[in-house]
């Protein structure tokens, strides 16, 4: 079982709030990954780090920003949140040993801005 | 979507039968993997094959890959109530950008 967790599970917040996501992970590993995921299913990567300090935009744009301090911890934050970004979000971190490594997800948090 | 095609987006079969799902990926990749998700949960790996495999198997599992057709397919043999889920295919470019990319998944419903 992945040690790779998030919190909160649920949120449900008002519109023009500040939140931040947390994500955590005791594997050591270097690359973590957040996805957007909506109704329909089809996972968007917003955001992935290499290591500490190190971090970059996804293939979807996202008005969130992440930021990585500790190797464990790689937090998503909403400066302004507004209903278009209810969603589920999907934290993820692999082994930075060889290119054969698979993703090891939490079990999301899904945010509901209302 | 992002990376290309699962296909079906939704499938139920009767318990005992097989399940064949496939995938069509754009660009040139590394490897492919294959994900399950139960609903309001996070995605759990399943499979992994490289992009000089074409073939490879994991209990009921069993992935194949055609790099020329950008292709690949999961069949899940004598399914079971609790393979209902939704399957995900993903691919690892290798590049130094590191990314694995989903494509649009195939909703299972296996019906007892």
């Amino acid at each position: 079982e992945a040690d790779i967790y998030q919190t909160p599970r649920y949120l449900v917040i008002g519109t023009g709030k500040k939140i931040t996501l947390e994500c955590s992970q005791t594997m050591g590993h270097d690359k973590m990954y957040w996805y957007q995921q909506d109704p329909g299913m089809e996972l968007h990567l917003i955001h992935y780090s290499y290591g500490v300090n190190s971090t970059e935009k996804g293939d979807l744009s996202s008005e969130s920003t992440v930021s990585r301090i500790r190797t464990e911890h790689f937090p998503l934050t909403l400066e302004s949140a507004r209903p278009s970004h209810t969603s589920q979000y999907l934290c993820a971190s692999r082994s930075n040993r060889g290119e054969n490594s698979p993703l090891h997800f939490g079990n999301g948090t899904r945010l509901t801005v209302t | 979507s992002q990376q290309g095609e699962e296909d079906p987006q939704a499938l139920s079969i009767q318990e005992g039968e097989n399940a064949t799902m496939n995938c069509s990926y754009k660009t040139s990749i590394n490897n492919l993997q294959w994900y399950r998700q139960n609903s309001g949960r996070g995605l759990v790996h399943l499979i992994l094959i490289r992009s000089n495999e074409r073939e490879k198997h994991s209990g009921r599992l069993r992935v194949t890959l055609d790099t020329s057709k950008k292709s690949s397919s999961l069949l899940i043999t004598a399914s079971r109530a609790a393979d209902t889920a939704s399957y995900f295919c993903a691919t690892d470019a290798g590049s130094s950008a590191s990314k694995i990319i989903f494509g649009s998944g195939t909703r299972l419903s296996i019906r007892p």
